[in-house]
């Protein structure tokens, strides 16, 4: 099955720096990507995806890349703020195996102002 | 529009008992999801429902945990009896359909076995 690795576990930056996390898939069906933004004692809340069809997508401080052949994506946080500290969940999503999603263990961003 | 809705929120059990949770889709989303959160882990899925059949519960523990989704619409996931590792947060999720289709998570249920 789907293998999700995700990195850092934990990442702290100073605000208005940038923030990157990666995530690799070992399933090469995998064909979508979201990233999910989960607060303390919060539903996680899809804030960005990509589909495979695509490299790169942006969505105003928020990015994400997807290197299909290396099996690997990443979330792009430009101009930190403290209100961007949360955990950050990303997922691969295979349509070819019942849509089954696997997700990583997260990303525990602090933003420190 | 109406969120994914889950409950209860709350549940404290001691183990070897029961306990069941119950989810309500977005209305019109043919994919209902159950998923269990450890404390300090990303969601894991338990079971995926298409409609109200069951496309993948390959990781769900059958010996003690079940689900249903009778109508296609609303779904309860049961576990019996728990154990001390089954506390959790207990997240459903749903989507137009499968694969490539954002997922809308509900709150969740915490459940914490004593």
């Amino acid at each position: 099955g789907e293998n999700v690795e995700q990195h850092p576990s934990t990442l702290s930056v100073q605000e208005g720096d940038s923030a990157v996390i990666k995530c690799t898939y070992s399933d090469s069906a995998s064909n979508y990507f979201p990233w999910y933004k989960q607060e303390l004692g919060k539903r996680p809340q899809l804030i960005i995806d990509i589909r495979s069809n695509v490299g790169e997508k942006k969505d105003q401080r928020i990015a994400v890349t997807l290197n299909k052949t290396a099996k690997h994506f990443s979330l792009h946080i430009t101009e930190t703020q403290p209100e961007d500290s949360a955990v950050y969940f990303c997922a691969a999503l295979s349509n070819t195996n019942a849509g089954k999603s696997t997700f990583g263990d997260g990303t525990t961003l602090t933003v420190k102002p | 529009e109406a969120g994914v809705a889950q409950s209860p929120r709350y549940k404290i059990i001691e183990k070897r008992q029961s306990v069941a949770f119950w989810c309500n889709p977005i209305s019109g989303h043919a994919t209902l999801y159950w998923y269990q959160q450890i404390l300090g882990q990303g969601p894991k899925l338990l079971i995926q429902f298409q409609n109200n059949g069951v496309v993948d519960d390959s990781q769900l523990p059958k010996d003690r945990f079940s689900a249903e989704r009778l109508k296609g619409v609303d779904s309860t996931l049961k576990i019996q009896p728990a154990k001390l590792e089954d506390s959790a947060v207990y997240l459903c999720a749903s989507s137009l359909t499968r694969g490539r289709e954002t997922q809308y998570f509900g709150p969740g249920t915490r459940l914490l076995v004593l």
